[in-house]
C-alpha cells in the first residue's frame, strides 16, 4: 500500500530535550516536505526536499532541522523544543515538486511543555 | 495578500443535500494546480479532488466535484448528497508552478478552511 508513514504518532516532551520525528514513503517519491499546522494560521511549509541530499528552507525553519541521506526517508529534528514548536506536524511527499498530489503522513501531534 | 481565501470558516448542511464550499485563488503562474483536502477530527488529512490549470473540464471524483472558473479564480467544491461522515474542516489548496521542475519549491499553500456540519 503506497503510504507516508510518521512516528510518532503522539510526544509529549519538555523544552530543551532533542528530538526527531521521522518520516518514510514507499512510493520512490523525489520530494518530500514537512508541514506543521496551527490553530489560525493554517498547514505551513517548515523544510522540503527536492531529492536525496538537497533541502531547502520552507516558510518557518527556525527551531527545525531536516536530512535527507535516503530517498524514502526524510525526518524532522528539533535540537532543542520550546513550547511555541508545539503543533501537529505533517510529512508529506510527491514525485516531484510540480507533479501534482502531496501525499500526506497521518500527523503528529507534538507538545513541547 | 492570501493566495488562498476560504471565506466560510463554518457552515451547516442537511444529509443528503448538496453543499457548495467557496474558494478563491490568486496567482500569476499560468501552471498550477489546485487541490481540496478533508481533514476530519481524527486530524490526518485526505486528498478528495485535483484541478490542474490546463484542465478544460471540471474534475469529479464520486461525490466530488470541483466547479472551476479560471477567469474568476475561484474552484469551490460541490459536495453531492452529503453524508454524517462528510462532517470535517476541508482545506482548499494551490500548487504554483506545476509541470516545472526546479520551478518552484513545491509548496502546496493551503486556505484557512471550512468547517462543514453534517445535520441528520
Amino acid at each position: 500500500e503506497a503510504q507516508v508513514t510518521q512516528n510518532p504518532r503522539y510526544l509529549i516532551t519538555v523544552t530543551g530535550k532533542k528530538l526527531t520525528v521521522t518520516c518514510s514513503q514507499n512510493m520512490n517519491h523525489e520530494y518530500m516536505s514537512w508541514y506543521r499546522q496551527d490553530p489560525g494560521l493554517g498547514l505551513r511549509q517548515i523544510y522540503y526536499s527536492m531529492n536525496v541530499e538537497v533541502t531547502d528552507k520552507g516558510d518557518v525553519p527556525e527551531g527545525y532541522k531536516v536530512s535527507r541521506k535516503e530517498k524514502r526517508n526524510f525526518p524532522l529534528i528539533l535540537e532543542s523544543p520550546s513550547p511555541n514548536q508545539t503543533s501537529l506536524y505533517f510529512c508529506a511527499s510527491s514525485l516531484g515538486p510540480g507533479s501534482g498530489e502531496l501525499f500526506f503522513g497521518e500527523g503528529s501531534r507534538l507538545t513541547v511543555l | 495578500a492570501q493566495k488562498i481565501t476560504q471565506t466560510q470558516p463554518g457552515m451547516f448542511v442537511q444529509e443528503k443535500e448538496a453543499v457548495t464550499l467557496d474558494c478563491t485563488y490568486d496567482t500569476s503562474d499560468q501552471s498550477y494546480g489546485l487541490f481540496w483536502y478533508k481533514q476530519p477530527s481524527s486530524g490526518e488529512m485526505i486528498f478528495l479532488i485535483y484541478q490542474g490549470s490546463y484542465d478544460e473540464q471540471n474534475a469529479t471524483e464520486g461525490r466530488y466535484s470541483l466547479n472551476f472558473q479560471k477567469a474568476r479564480k475561484s474552484a469551490n467544491l460541490v459536495i453531492s448528497a452529503s453524508q454524517l461522515g462528510d462532517s470535517a474542516m476541508y482545506f482548499c489548496a494551490m500548487r504554483e508552478g506545476l509541470f516545472l521542475y526546479g520551478g518552484s519549491q513545491g509548496n502546496l499553500i493551503f486556505g484557512k478552511g471550512t468547517k462543514l456540519s453534517v445535520k441528520p
